[in-house]
């Protein structure tokens, strides 16, 4: 159950793109499309804002988007705003009832 | 709205024993799976536990297994984790999520609650 890998921080202006990425292996991230996505704003709780790999859930804004490729998902954030500045974290489900989350990425808007 | 509100962390001994409660209400709490996850300072979150919606049983991460109970009072709608055996490593945010769910599980967590501070400190 190592943790999954993500860049410890990146940034962009507003209008810009930025893609997370969330490397695992083959026992987690490589094997099930259940990868989820979640922001957390400081001293907040996190926040899901996107389920299994691709879908996000009712009154996630649409720039937010996920995908998945072998063993690596990835988040994008299409057009950063301001309120998009948070720390994120992906999870993914490892089986037997067990998940594992990645080390967290601190996404700044400049 | 589905509310969840953590309790019981603090500042204990190395070796000491702690338990965690977490009260929910919004949902029919008897009919979902509940999870802990933690958050170390500076550190991105790691699951810890998940019990089902009938506490018929709790899977566990391996740094916590052995040591770690988490159980369910469907009847006060309250979520537990018993932590034994604390060492500074278990230092951490502790928070409890609802699964989406009804009567089973699913690969993702709906709700959070805003969390629980437990240092391990001699």
């Amino acid at each position: 159950q190592s943790a999954l890998t993500q860049p410890a921080s990146m940034s962009g202006s507003p209008g810009q793109s930025i893609t997370i990425s969330c490397t695992g292996t083959r026992n987690d991230i490589g094997s099930y499309n259940l990868v989820s996505w979640y922001q957390q704003h400081p001293g907040k709780a996190p926040k899901l804002i996107i389920q299994e790999v691709t879908k996000r859930p009712s009154g996630v804004p649409i720039r937010f988007s996920g995908s998945k490729s072998g063993n690596t998902a990835s988040l994008t954030i299409s057009g950063l705003q301001a309120e998009d500045e948070a720390e994120y974290h992906c999870c993914s489900y490892a089986g037997g009832n067990t998940y594992v989350f990645g080390s967290g990425t601190q996404v700044t808007v400049l | 709205q589905v509310q969840l509100v953590e309790s019981g962390g603090g500042v204990v001994q190395p070796g000491r024993s702690l338990k965690l409660s977490c009260a929910a209400s919004g949902f029919t709490f008897n009919s979902y799976a509940m999870h802990w996850v933690r958050q170390a300072p500076g550190k991105g979150l790691e699951w810890v536990a998940l019990i089902p919606y009938d506490g018929s049983h709790g899977y566990y991460a391996d740094s916590v297994k052995g040591r770690f109970t988490i159980s369910r009072d469907n009847f006060r709608s309250t979520l537990s984790l018993q932590m034994d055996g604390l060492t500074p490593e278990d230092t951490a945010v502790y928070y409890c999520a609802k699964d989406p769910k009804m009567g089973g599980y699913d690969s993702y967590l709906e709700y959070w609650g805003l969390g629980t501070l437990v240092t391990v400190s001699s």
